[in-house]
């Protein structure tokens, strides 16, 4: 069964601050990663992709790979009141996304 | 291009009733997707079509549940009795590849009374 899992949260870090999403997921031969943002009684927003092993920057925004470690996260940077929305993990182990559960981070000011 | 559009938004239906729930994909996009989501179970994957044709339909919960995509512009998911265990947002969402991003629809909420 292929999963996806992240911690649910809630994730609370102050205005300014780093704030550090995981996700793992158990097929190994998922090639595209993908993480998205929700806000409350919203749809899902594409936020950052990621392919291949390593780092990929985009503003505030980091996302990090590592197939070995079966692992994905993303670090937010300068973290905002605006940032707090659940992120989702979503992972593609053949063509469809498959999504984790969510992690809720709240930013205060 | 206007997205991915979803219709109704909002769906308030008696037990027992037919539900059907609307798609338009993004215009170019080979591949629809259905997803349900709940707060105990998340964001599902129903069933997903590639050029209108259903490739995977292993989420869909029970046979009450049904898809179709006549065309490359719509697709509708019907749900025949519905239950209130039925009651969800389900979002429609397209891409131009497989194994790319996806892009979502609003939504519709149903809600099963």
């Amino acid at each position: 069964q292929k999963e996806v899992e992240q911690n649910s949260g809630p994730l609370s870090v102050p205005e300014g601050a780093i704030a550090s999403l995981n996700c793992t997921y158990s097929d190994r031969g998922s090639q595209s990663f993908f993480w998205y943002r929700q806000y409350s009684g919203k749809s899902p927003e594409l936020i950052m992709s990621i392919y291949s092993n390593g780092d990929k920057e985009d503003g505030r925004f980091t996302a990090q790979l590592n197939k070995a470690s079966q692992y994905v996260s993303l670090l937010i940077r300068d973290s905002q009141p605006s940032d707090s929305a659940t992120y989702l993990c979503a992972v593609v182990p053949g063509t469809a996304l498959i999504f984790g559960k969510g992690t809720t981070l709240s930013v205060s000011s | 291009d206007a997205g991915v559009i979803q219709s109704p938004r909002h769906e308030v239906t008696e037990m027992g009733q037919e539900v059907t729930l609307r798609c338009k994909p993004i215009s170019g996009h080979d591949y629809l997707f259905w997803y349900r989501q709940t707060m105990m179970r998340g964001l599902e994957l129903l069933i997903y079509f590639n050029n209108n044709v259903p490739i995977d339909d292993s989420g869909m919960p029970e046979d009450r549940f049904s898809a179709k995509m006549p065309n490359a512009s719509f697709s509708t998911l019907k749900i025949q009795p519905s239950e209130p265990r039925d009651s969800a947002v389900y979002f429609c969402a397209s891409s131009l590849l497989g194994n790319t991003e996806a892009f979502f629809g609003q939504g519709t909420r149903l809600t099963v009374v």
